[in-house]
C-alpha cells in the first residue's frame, strides 16, 4: 500500500547549521509529493510541493527533490533559524486524500 | 486567504458525554477531513466527506460519525466519548482534483476523563 516514512525526531541543530529531514515513499505510480509543517499552537500548513519526478520544491530557503529512483523527498534548508522550530511533515497524495508521516519535530537552538 | 476555523481550542468532557467538533471553511472547497494527531503517530484520517452529505470512512473511524449538512460545514461527533479519544482533531479541506492542498484549521484539543 502508499505509506511514508521519515526521519524520527526530536531533531535538535543551532542556529545556522545545514538541515535534513530525511522522507521516503511507497506507493503505486508518481503521487504528488508534500512537505507540510506545523508551528507550535497551529494547524498545519503546506511547505512546499513536488508533482511529478526530478521536480524540485522550494520555500522560505526549504527545498526537496523528488527522487523517483530513490522513492525519496528530503527536505533541506542550508541555515536554520530558531523560528523554523517545528513538526515537519512528509506526505503523499492518495487520490483525494492526503498520506502524513508520523512528523520530526526540529528544535532550533540560539 | 483560505480559513478553517474549529470552534474550540480547547474541549474538556467527561467518559460518556456526546462531544461535537464543528469546522468551518470559507472557500467553498468541495472536499473536507477530520484528523486526529497524536504523539508518535502522525496523523490519522478518521473521516472525509467529498460534498454534502456524502461521507467516507479514514483509516480510524470506530468510534466516531459526522456530518455535513451544509457545504462549509463539517462537523465530527463523538457518540459516547472514552478515554482513548483524548487526542488533538484537526480539520482541513481541500478543492477537488488539482493539486489537492489540504488547509487546515488549527485544531482542537479534547481531554476525555
Amino acid at each position: 500500500g502508499n505509506s511514508v516514512t521519515q526521519m524520527e525526531g526530536p531533531v535538535t541543530l543551532s542556529e545556522e547549521a545545514f538541515l535534513t529531514i530525511n522522507c521516503t515513499y511507497t506507493a503505486t505510480g508518481y503521487p504528488s509529493l508534500f512537505w507540510y509543517v506545523q508551528y507550535p499552537g497551529e494547524g498545519l500548513q503546506l511547505l512546499l510541493k513536488a508533482t511529478k519526478a526530478d521536480d524540485k520544491g522550494s520555500n522560505k530557503g526549504f527545498e526537496a527533490t523528488y527522487r523517483k529512483e530513490t522513492t525519496s523527498f528530503h527536505l533541506e534548508k542550508g541555515s536554520v533559524q530558531v523560528s523554523d522550530s517545528a513538526v515537519y511533515f512528509c506526505a503523499l497524495r492518495r487520490d483525494d486524500k492526503i498520506i502524513f508521516g508520523k512528523g520530526t519535530r526540529l528544535h532550533i537552538l540560539p | 486567504d483560505v480559513k478553517v476555523t474549529q470552534s474550540s481550542r480547547y474541549l474538556v468532557k467527561r467518559t460518556g458525554e456526546k462531544v461535537f467538533l464543528e469546522c468551518v471553511q470559507d472557500m467553498d472547497h468541495e472536499n473536507m477531513f477530520w484528523y486526529r494527531q497524536d504523539p508518535g503517530l502522525g496523523l490519522r484520517l478518521i473521516y472525509f466527506s467529498y460534498d454534502v452529505k456524502m461521507k467516507e470512512k479514514g483509516d480510524i473511524p470506530e468510534g466516531y460519525s459526522v456530518s455535513r449538512e451544509k457545504k462549509e460545514r463539517f462537523s465530527l461527533i463523538l457518540e459516547s466519548a472514552s478515554t482513548n479519544q483524548t487526542s488533538m482533531y484537526l480539520c482541513a479541506s481541500s478543492l477537488q482534483g488539482g493539486g489537492n492542498i489540504q488547509y487546515f484549521g488549527a485544531g482542537t484539543r479534547l481531554s476525555v476523563l
